[in-house]
């Protein structure tokens, strides 16, 4: 079993569309949680930052963490055609060890058509 | 902002070759990383830095090895390239200590070798 588990999609939604971005994980020692999104031929670029549990919100973007189902989810309110990419959670903590490495999904691949 | 910038976006290598992947971050973090992505595995992590001249293996080391001199300096090294090592190579860096954990890509390098 994967240490972190992210359905690779591919995702298709009408722009304006509510999206649901989702992860679970196995490792109960993970305390940080971070979303990323990746342009085509592009490096990732963080889009969300979040330390333990809670919700975090920035613009149209909504991120969940919920430690105790061990379970993370990134909302896109108001979809646009510019949301489209591939989403990658991203977590780490104690359990990788303290040296900063994190542990990767696999990556949801977005569309929203116009 | 942060800034993690990789040598080459594009290069063509042939089987055999000895090659160098640059990456620099302006930064001051203490841990770097390199990264290859390929369809349908995601990231998988190669090597990880610490600090300056320590090093440790990621999941996959095997051909390759990895230099680092200077603290905003991170070297790839493939010793003798080869078509499997055919990817997309991405740098990134973050701060050490447990205060922050995000970390910061470059903008990748698709290496193509023939």
């Amino acid at each position: 079993q994967k240490e972190v588990e992210q359905d690779p999609g591919p995702l298709s939604v009408p722009e304006g569309a509510i999206v649901s971005l989702n992860c679970t994980y196995s490792n109960s020692a993970f305390q940080y949680f971070m979303w990323y999104r990746q342009y085509s031929r592009k490096g990732p670029e963080l889009l969300m930052y979040t330390y333990s549990s809670g919700n975090k919100e920035d613009g149209r973007f909504t991120a969940q963490v919920d430690k105790s189902s061990k379970y993370i989810s990134l909302f896109i309110r108001d979809s646009q055609p510019s949301d489209s990419a591939t989403y990658l959670c991203a977590m780490g903590g104690r359990g990788s060890s303290n040296t900063g490495k994190l542990i990767f999904g696999q990556g949801t691949t977005l569309q929203v058509k116009p | 902002d942060v800034k993690v910038t990789q040598s080459s976006r594009y290069l063509v290598k042939r089987t055999g070759e000895k090659v160098f992947l640059e990456c620099v971050q302006d930064m001051d973090h203490e841990n770097m990383f390199w990264y290859r992505q390929d369809p349908g595995l995601g990231l998988r992590l190669i090597y990880f830095s610490y600090d300056v001249k320590m090093k440790e293996k990621g999941d996959i080391p095997e051909g390759y090895s990895v230099s680092r001199e200077k603290k905003e300096r991170f070297s790839l090294i493939l010793e003798s390239a080869s078509t499997n090592q055919t990817s997309m190579y991405l740098c990134a860096s973050s701060f050490g200590g447990t205060s922050r954990r995000e970390a910061f890509f470059g903008q990748g390098t698709r290496l193509t070798v023939v």
